[in-house]
């Protein structure tokens, strides 16, 4: 049974450009949630998607937006990329519990 | 949501029982407390969860005080395999909730 996949692993942009990121959840959930670490800090709250619709939102701009597809995998998408969007996007899933399973991130590099 | 302090690094020697403790002062009735385990370049793992007294599984046991406003992460016997970032959280415990990290406890286990 695969676990939460995301991809791609690593990826590079520059300021300004947009990007898309990809993530599975787990086989038998249905709650994607989706995180930005920056290096040595705790990962931080981005959204929360289930059932096709964000059901939660952290503290951050309207530029970082999502979707939910009917096979439950998600996508994290960034507009107009600044230097400090640089961070490990981490997506995890669960199934209506408190436990969340996290996928092993996108390293995004904003030159 | 309850904020919680943890050191910031502890250094063990393999073989040696490490405890972590997380302060919690503000605390809710509906939240339970839940430790997460990340290794460099991967997404946190769900370790233990608790609401009071003691929880014990096959990784670690946590302990709970009566009053509840921390509690310990209580990792038996640490390996150099055990050397990562542990991050104790609180919040209620419904249904996929948002996950708040802090910054984490850094452990370094050495021969």
């Amino acid at each position: 049974d695969a676990g939460v996949t995301q991809s791609p692993t690593h990826l590079i942009k520059t300021r300004g450009q947009q990007v898309t990121l990809r993530c599975s959840p787990k086989s038998g959930h249905d709650t994607v949630s989706w995180y930005q670490q920056a290096l040595g800090q705790g990962p931080q709250f981005i959204f929360q998607y289930y059932e096709e619709e964000e059901r939660q939102r952290g503290n951050f701009p309207d530029r970082f937006s999502g979707h939910q597809f009917p096979n439950y995998s998600s996508e994290l998408n960034v507009n107009a990329l600044l230097l400090g969007d640089s961070a490990l996007y981490l997506c995890a899933s669960s199934s209506q519990t408190y436990e969340q399973y996290f996928g092993p991130g996108t390293r995004l590099t904003v030159t | 949501l309850a904020k919680t302090t943890q050191p910031i690094s502890m250094d063990s020697y393999e073989g040696q029982e490490v405890n972590i403790t997380c302060s919690h002062n503000n605390i809710a009735t509906n939240d339970y407390i839940t430790w997460y385990q990340q290794f460099p370049s991967q997404g946190p793992r769900f370790i233990i969860q608790g609401y009071k007294t003691k929880v014990t599984n096959e990784v670690a046991s946590l302990f709970i005080p009566a009053d509840r406003k921390s509690s310990t992460l209580s990792l038996p016997r640490v390996s150099l395999s055990d050397t990562a970032v542990y991050y104790c959280l609180v919040g209620d415990d419904g249904t996929a909730s948002k996950l708040t990290f802090g910054t984490g406890t850094r452990l370094q286990v050495t021969l």
